[in-house]
């Protein structure tokens, strides 16, 4: 069966600093790879995705992801975090065999510090 | 228009009362899902519909029925429900459900829910 893991559950950072949260993703075959974010109060919206193509992708708020297949993740970055970026961040996974279902993981809390 | 609404916002009901949740699409996408998402964990997928028909139900408790009237509607109907089904109901919509198609999902706000 398809897993998605976020292994940091709550990441505290100050502003400027760099981001990277990790996501493992558990399937052979060929995926789709999605990153939502879901700030406090609101509904979850995509920051990107990967179908196809060039690996690194880019999304918006100046967030990308790199799809390292070998390693089965797709870690999302931002070199330069702002206190707006105070959210919670799911890793998403759609096999495309089972292509109704995104599989989402555990979800990280990211605080930033003023 | 790449939205997708969801209404009520919020709705407190008891148990023995019958209640239903409406999303509504304008992007043309042929399937829409239902999920359930509880305070700080991931939504999880309750139903989806391709091209109006329910094609996955993840052992959803019967007290929820979903209904799709057309290709732009989707509903929840409530009844019966428990305390613990208090949480967030999200709807989402898509282009397809092909694997070929790039399935991307759009959510909505959700609806909250607290059943007393």
């Amino acid at each position: 069966a398809q897993s998605v893991s976020q292994h940091n559950h709550h990441v505290i950072l100050s502003e400027a600093a760099s981001l990277e949260l990790g996501c493992n993703y558990s399937y052979g075959g060929t995926v789709n790879l999605f990153w939502y974010v879901q700030y406090p109060g609101q509904h979850l919206q995509l920051l990107l995705k990967y179908f196809s193509g060039d690996p690194l992708v880019k999304g918006i708020k100046g967030f990308e992801a790199e799809f390292i297949k070998s390693k089965f993740s797709f870690n999302l970055r931002k070199p330069s975090v702002q206190w707006s970026d105070t959210a919670e961040y799911f890793c998403a996974v759609n096999a495309l065999r089972s292509a109704s279902k995104i599989i989402f993981g555990s979800g990280t809390r990211l605080s930033i510090r003023p | 228009d790449t939205e997708v609404t969801q209404t009520p916002k919020h709705l407190v009901m008891g148990m023995t009362n019958k209640k239903s949740l409406k999303c509504e699409q304008h992007m043309g996408h042929r399937a829409m899902y239902w999920y359930k998402q509880k305070a700080k964990k991931p939504p999880e997928l309750m139903f989806v519909y391709s091209y109006e028909k329910l094609s996955i139900n993840e052992s959803v408790p019967s007290r929820f029925s979903p209904e799709c009237p057309n290709s732009s509607l989707l509903n929840l109907h409530l009844h019966a429900l428990q305390p613990e089904d208090s949480a967030l109901y999200l709807c989402a919509s898509s282009q397809g459900t092909s694997g070929n198609l790039y399935n991307e999902q759009f959510f909505g706000p959700g609806t909250r829910l607290t059943v007393l």
